[in-house]
């Protein structure tokens, strides 16, 4: 079964409105979690590191102020895109591992739709 | 981690069965080869992770000659249910806490 949950699966809003996507780590603690999105026919872009108890890190690009991640707990973190535009609309993919040598698992990921 | 080259789509039918093959000329000594599975709309799946020779599972084999300088994933016997995207990945072992890159992957499309 799924170990990595993610919430909601699609998500449709009007443009200006912010949205937040919900990762659970469902049986396991991870201090470490990833985002991804992911657009039509792409491969999956990393877009920040979120880390249990500490600021997130960011890969180049990626504004921080317009992709809020907070992980408050060791089995959730939490993407809020702020006042989301059409061209935020996309698919989110967050992961996580049981441990630093297994493998990560991926969420079902978030289908956002900006109008 | 190392850059990784697949093939950008391969067609196969129902019954078949289908060797994907993946380049890493530049694979470091730590590390492994890892594949996984993407549905439309779903998130990547874990299919298979070797070292070396062969590693078998009830999904797939993967395939790593002596020089690891490429694998290959065989599915037996595709079926419909097997159209999907197969990325290859190298990297530690310990990548649980580290991020991962994809490539562009392989878009195999099983016809009946």
């Amino acid at each position: 079964g799924a170990v990595v949950s993610q919430h909601p699966s699609w998500v449709i809003c009007k443009s200006g409105t912010s949205v937040k996507i919900e990762c659970r780590s469902l049986d396991f603690q991870a201090t470490t979690m990833f985002w991804y999105r992911q657009f039509p026919k792409q491969s999956l872009m990393l877009m920040a590191t979120s880390n249990e108890g500490s600021k997130a890190t960011y890969e180049q690009g990626v504004e921080k102020d317009k992709f809020l991640i907070n992980h408050a707990s060791l089995t959730l973190s939490t993407l809020t895109v702020t006042s989301a535009h059409p061209e935020d609309s996309s698919f989110y993919i967050c992961s996580a591992s049981r441990s630093s040598n297994q493998p990560q698992h991926f969420g079902d990921g978030t289908r956002l739709s900006i109008l | 981690l190392a850059k990784t080259t697949q093939p950008i789509s391969m067609d196969s039918y129902e019954g078949q069965e289908v060797n994907i093959t993946c380049s890493h000329n530049n694979i470091a000594t730590n590390d492994y080869i890892t594949w996984y599975q993407q549905f439309p709309s779903q998130g990547p799946r874990f299919i298979i992770q070797g070292y070396k020779t062969k590693v078998t599972n009830e999904v797939a084999s993967l395939f790593i000659p002596a020089d690891r300088k490429s694998s290959t994933l065989s599915l037996p016997r595709v079926s419909l249910s097997d159209t999907a995207v197969y990325y290859c990945l190298v990297g530690p072992l310990d990548t649980g806490r580290r991020a991962l890159t994809f490539g562009s992957g392989t878009r195999l499309q099983v016809q009946p």
